[in-house]
């Protein structure tokens, strides 16, 4: 089983639409959860963090289920500029104290006019 | 204000030749660095990592390495580069103290033909 694991996609949705993309992790002692996102071939930024308690940032807002070890993302009245792909990210604690980042392979949303 | 700067930007490179890509960070110290690797169409494959001088652990066995000459500089390399070596290649850092964000470098577009 992948440590983090997303649909892939593609979400092909209509200007204003509402989309929501989940995201499953396997590592329960897992502590930070981030959605990402990247536009085609440039880096990844910083989207948002995931809180126990649910968040939300403008259109966006982001739920964490630890019982069920899912994370999802909402995207609300979708615009053209959010098309991208969003990476779903988990940390896994290491053994060494290190602070590793997983990534998921991405879900890829496509906002069309 | 911290940046990371990654060189080169794009390379191509013969089967068999070696590959040198280096990242520094700047305005920070004792940073956490990565290299993750993104193949075409696929999700971030973390390769290395690094909490210190000197210190680096390998995520997956492959034809590449990695070292930390300095505080704040990190370097891939391989001595022979294969096929399979082609992809986007991106170095990151975080806080010594474990994140949350992991700021990306701009990446390098490896193709080896």
């Amino acid at each position: 089983r992948k440590e983090v694991e997303q649909d892939p996609g593609p979400f092909n949705v209509p200007e204003g639409a509402t989309v929501a993309f989940n995201c499953t992790y396997s590592n329960s002692a897992s502590q930070s959860f981030f959605w990402y996102r990247q536009d085609c071939r440039k880096e990844p930024k910083l989207l948002m963090s995931v809180y126990s308690s649910g968040n939300e940032d403008g259109r966006f807002t982001a739920q964490l289920n630890r019982a069920s070890q899912y994370i999802s993302l909402l995207i609300r009245d979708s615009k053209l500029s959010d098309s991208a792909t969003y990476l779903c990210v988990v940390d896994t604690p290491g053994m060494d104290s290190s602070y590793k980042l997983i990534f998921g392979s991405g879900t890829r949303l496509l906002v069309r006019p | 204000s911290q940046t990371i700067h990654q060189w080169p930007a794009t390379l191509v490179q013969p089967v068999g030749s070696p590959l040198s890509l280096e990242c520094t960070v700047e305005g920070t110290s004792n940073p956490n660095l990565y290299w993750y690797r993104q193949a075409a169409g696929r999700g971030l494959q973390l390769l290395f990592y690094s909490v210190g001088i000197g210190q680096i652990s390998s995520e997956v066995p492959q034809n590449l390495s990695a070292s930390r000459p300095q505080d704040r500089q990190f370097i891939l390399s391989s001595k022979k580069l294969l096929l399979s070596d082609s992809g986007f290649y991106l170095c990151a850092w975080t806080t010594g103290t474990g994140g949350p964000e992991l700021f990306f470098g701009e990446g390098s577009r490896l193709t080896v033909l």
